[in-house]
């Protein structure tokens, strides 16, 4: 299993509360992902980065911030909570760009928004 | 609009059995065709990529096919076991950028 490991698994918060989960890889994997997964839909991507302090917005992004600050970690940012925020949230790492590359996925976070 | 479409939403059958699960994508210009299995719980784990120029591709008892023209691709699960319960998902590359669109999965329950 790729060495990757999400924080917090679960968490349960309240609308307008801030949130941050955190994604920690040991592959030295240059790429780094945020998807959200919901029912009825395909993995979504929130934000990606490509390098220490590069990122890029998905498909996603409004709501969400990132910060990769070292190779090995990347965290997610919820500035303000909102119940349409409650999902399941996977990190994912690649060692090439993503649309080529094997892609491993983390464990998952699941959020709720009350 | 890039969509993938997997059918069937939701599928049982017995152990032992086997079962075939699909895929339509619009994608284009297109890279590579994935397939992931996702148990309760957990994240997707891949299980093949196949580029245009592959039409199938094995891991053990999964197989899965593409045909690039018709834009579909198919997975086989040959002799079920209980432990094959998941989700399976398709996901499709675009040839450019760091684009990859998911499926919504076929959940797969085998029962004995």
């Amino acid at each position: 299993d790729a060495g990757i490991t999400q924080s917090p698994r679960h968490k349960v918060t309240e609308t307008g509360t801030p949130v941050t989960l955190r994604c920690h890889q040991t592959e030295n994997h240059r790429y780094m992902y945020w998807y959200r997964q919901d029912p009825g839909h395909g993995l979504r991507l929130i934000h990606y980065s490509y390098g220490v302090k590069d990122t890029d917005k998905g498909e996603v992004s409004d709501g969400y911030s990132v910060s990769r600050s070292k190779t090995e970690d990347f965290l997610l940012t919820l500035e303000s909570a909102t119940s349409s925020q409650t999902s399941v949230y996977f990190c994912a790492i690649s060692e090439v760009q993503g649309n080529t590359g094997e892609l491993f996925f983390g464990e998952g976070s699941r959020l709720t928004v009350l | 609009k890039n969509q993938v479409e997997q059918s069937p939403q939701s599928l049982i059958i017995l152990e032992g059995k086997n079962c075939t699960l699909q895929c339509n994508y619009t994608v284009s210009p297109f890279s590579n065709l994935r397939w992931y299995k996702q148990d309760t719980g957990r994240g997707p784990v891949s299980l093949t990529i196949m580029t245009f120029s592959e039409n199938t591709k094995s891991n053990g008892r999964y197989t899965a096919t593409l045909d690039a023209d018709t834009k579909q691709s198919s997975l086989h699960i040959t002799a079920s076991q209980l432990s094959d319960s998941a989700s399976y998902i398709c996901v499709v590359s675009g040839k450019y950028g760091n684009k990859l669109v998911f499926g919504a999965g076929t959940i797969l329950r085998v029962k004995s």
